[in-house]
């Protein structure tokens, strides 16, 4: 068990829809991380948080936001669903800053369109 | 951009074999290079993090090494048990959010 929790753990919804998707990091950790799991590419980063704050974005579409609340949870909105976002979404956490290697995974939430 | 290339894609050994996978890259401009081990419906596990040329790391009967001047790592594992069956990633680390470039992994199947 890593630590890192996620839910739902499964998810299905209609195309045009908008879920939310939820991630809460280890205990003491303030940096969460967002990758995505298609079935035709690899783990791909989406967006990070470092203490409420967006640090970076990767390949996010502009249907999907994050953000990170004061009790260090994050949520990822995923609106306007198309089939191809149907994919295994993996929230992961670390300490943060400069020394700051591991990233722990939670479970992941898979997202079913329809 | 970080590139990760993962090789072989899928692998089936007996129990017993010791086998091993390479994780390739172009540049050594990363942070840290990861393994992770990832069975599923499970999250990813970390392995290891090496950050410098000629690391070895060494969990058991796996051990993981990096060559960042030739561009590559590879994780080996000794005596090979059906439980070791899973994917294993590996992971370059950089960016300004530190984030990780994933290969796209090999399947390993140890068949009892």
């Amino acid at each position: 068990d890593s630590g890192v929790t996620q839910t739902p753990k499964h998810l299905i919804t209609a195309t045009g829809q908008r879920v939310t998707l939820r991630c809460s990091p280890r205990s003491g950790d303030l940096s969460v991380y967002w990758y995505q799991q298609s079935l035709d590419q690899g783990l791909q980063f989406l967006i990070q948080y470092y203490n409420g704050e967006e640090r970076a974005k990767g390949n996010i579409l502009e249907r999907f936001s994050a953000q990170q609340f004061p009790d260090l949870h994050s949520e990822l909105n995923l609106s306007s669903l198309e089939l191809g976002d149907s994919a295994l979404y993996f929230c992961a956490s670390s300490v943060g800053g400069a020394l700051s290697y591991e990233q722990y995974f939670g479970p992941g939430t898979r997202l079913t369109v329809t | 951009i970080l590139n990760v290339e993962q090789s072989p894609q899928s692998l089936h050994v007996q129990e017993g074999d010791s086998t091993n996978f390479t994780c390739s890259f172009p540049s050594s401009n990363f942070y840290a290079l990861h393994w992770y081990r990832w069975e599923t419906a499970k999250s990813p596990e970390a392995l290891f993090v090496m950050t410098l040329n000629g690391d070895e790391k060494k969990k058991g009967r796996i051990s993981a090494t990096l060559n960042t001047k030739e561009g590559y790592s590879y994780l080996y594992i000794k005596g090979s048990q059906p439980e070791d069956s899973a994917t294993y990633l590996c992971a370059l680390q950089g960016g300004s959010a530190r984030q990780l470039t994933f290969g796209s992994g090999t399947q390993l199947t140890v068949l009892p």
